[in-house]
C-alpha cells in the first residue's frame, strides 16, 4: 500500500515550457488535490476533484489546468510556466463522507527559469 | 474569505519546555480542526485533530483546545524534545469540504 505518490520528485523547467504532475493513490479515495507551498504561505489549493471525472478552481487555479480521468489519479498541468510557479507542489486524498484527514503526497519541487 | 491564522510564524523553546502555537479561524461553519507536522524536505503529516463537538483533544505528550465561540484553536506540546523541531500548520475545513491553512509555524527545540 504505497499511499499517495508523485512524479516527478524535481524538475526544471525554461519559462513557456509545459509539463504535467501525475499525483496517484491506491486508497481509493473519493477527494483529490493539489496544493503549492510557498515560504510563509502555508498550503494553497490550486485545484480539487471530488471524483472522478470532476475537477473544480481553488483559491490559487491561474496558470494550472488539471483532469482526474481515473479515480486514482489526478494531473496537474503547466502550458506555459513562468518564474512565479516555482514551487513545491504537494497532492494529497482523502476519503468521502465525514473523514476529513488528508493524506499527502512526497511533493514535488518545480523551478522555473 | 475563509481565512486561518496561525502565531507565531517562529517559536524557538529548550528542550523540555512547552510550546503553544494558535489559530484562528473565520468560518464559523468549520467543525474539524487538524495539525500538520512537516519535517525539512517531507510531507505534511497529520498529527492531531479535532472536531467542533469537543473542545481539548490530548495525545501523549500534544493536546489540541477549541473555542468555538471565540473561533480559535491550540496546539500545546510538553516535554519539547529535539525531533519536534518541524513546520507545523493548522487548518479549518470550510462548507465545500475543503481545508484551509495557517501559514505555519517554524518550531525549534534547542538541546
Amino acid at each position: 500500500n504505497a499511499g499517495v505518490t508523485q512524479t516527478p520528485k524535481f524538475r526544471v523547467l525554461k519559462t513557456g515550457q509545459s509539463m504535467t504532475l501525475l499525483c496517484a493513490q491506491d486508497m481509493n479515495h473519493e477527494y483529490m488535490y493539489w496544493y503549492r507551498q510557498d515560504p510563509g504561505m502555508g498550503l494553497r489549493l490550486i485545484h480539487y476533484s471530488v471524483g472522478e471525472g470532476t475537477t473544480a478552481k481553488g483559491e490559487v487555479p491561474d496558470g494550472y489546468n488539471v483532469s482526474r480521468l481515473k479515480k486514482q489519479n489526478f494531473l496537474l498541468g503547466l502550458e506555459s510556466a513562468a518564474p512565479s510557479q516555482t514551487s513545491v507542489y504537494f497532492c494529497a486524498s482523502r476519503a468521502s463522507g465525514l473523514s476529513y484527514e488528508q493524506y499527502f503526497g512526497p511533493g514535488t519541487r518545480l523551478t522555473v527559469t | 474569505g475563509e481565512n486561518v491564522e496561525q502565531h507565531p510564524s517562529t517559536l524557538s523553546v529548550q528542550e523540555g519546555d512547552s510550546a503553544v502555537i494558535k489559530c484562528t479561524y473565520s468560518d464559523s461553519a468549520s467543525n474539524y480542526f487538524p495539525w500538520y507536522k512537516q519535517e525539512l524536505g517531507k510531507r505534511p503529516q497529520l498529527i492531531i485533530d479535532i472536531r467542533s463537538n469537543v473542545g481539548e483533544k490530548k495525545d501523549q505528550r500534544i493536546a489540541v483546545t477549541l473555542n468555538k465561540t471565540a473561533k480559535h484553536f491550540s496546539l500545546h506540546i510538553t516535554e519539547t524534545q529535539p525531533e519536534d523541531s518541524a513546520v507545523y500548520f493548522c487548518a479549518a475545513n470550510n462548507q465545500g469540504g475543503k481545508l484551509i491553512f495557517g501559514q505555519g509555524t517554524e518550531l525549534s527545540v534547542k538541546p
